[in-house]
């Protein structure tokens, strides 16, 4: 068990550049979720992957957004035309379905700065 | 909507001074809460989950609890390594079956040697 791991722990791009970050779960863990958090908040939720289907996604995730798992293993968040707003902490979570609940655990995160 | 909130938003106490952490909360249906700790620049490590009123856990230093309405986080004798901020998270029934977390914002605490 080697835990999350995300690539890039940092990017600085310009605003209107397109940016993409992945993440790679621990393995056999089926779930996987995407948060953002920005400074002095806590994570907020922005979409879950049930193996490589998409089944949950947070108004936050604006139509710049776009994820994908294919395969059901590692995942990638896409931002496209970056703005301001968009810099955050890019975390991935994921977990293993069992019991009545199922704990998450994290990345690292990615550190978007828009420029 | 469920709701987190945490207090105070950042503490600080010296070494061997305990304390409590607070999380209150409002949700449709508890399914778990969760405390993580996330250090500067990291992401959050995980470290209890409550299911229902009454229960408690422990490790090390740290003593959760959990009420129909509130969580504490029990600080006993802390040390300087313990200085982090302190994340709590819902997880609702609601939330079928992505059942994401709602976080609170944190409180951040300092142990001063």
């Amino acid at each position: 068990d080697t835990g999350v791991s995300q690539d890039p722990r940092h990017k600085i791009t310009k605003r209107g550049q397109n940016v993409t970050f992945r993440c790679d779960p621990i393995s056999e863990h089926n779930r996987l979720y995407w948060y953002r958090q920005t400074l002095g908040q806590g994570p907020e939720f922005l979409t879950y992957f049930q193996n490589e289907a998409q089944l949950e996604k947070s108004r936050l995730l604006s139509d710049r957004f776009s994820a994908e798992r294919p395969k059901g293993s590692f995942s990638t968040l896409e931002i496209q035309r970056t703005e301001q707003g968009d810099s955050a902490m890019y975390l991935c979570a994921s977990s293993s379905p069992g019991g009545t609940t199922d704990t998450q655990y994290f990345g690292p995160g990615t550190r978007l700065t828009v420029l | 909507e469920d709701q987190v909130t945490q207090s105070p938003e950042a503490l600080r106490l010296q070494e061997g001074e305990s304390s409590s952490l607070n999380c209150s909360y409002t949700v449709s249906g508890l399914r778990g809460l969760f405390w993580y700790r996330q250090d500067p620049g990291k992401g959050p490590e995980f470290l209890f989950t409550l299911y229902s009123a009454g229960e408690e856990k422990e490790k090390e230093r740290l003593k959760a609890t959990l009420t129909k309405k509130e969580s504490f986080l029990h600080i006993t004798a802390p040390k300087p390594e313990d200085s982090a901020t302190y994340l709590c998270a819902v997880q609702a029934r609601s939330s079928g079956s992505a059942r994401q977390l709602t976080f609170g914002s944190g409180t951040q605490l300092t142990v001063l040697p």
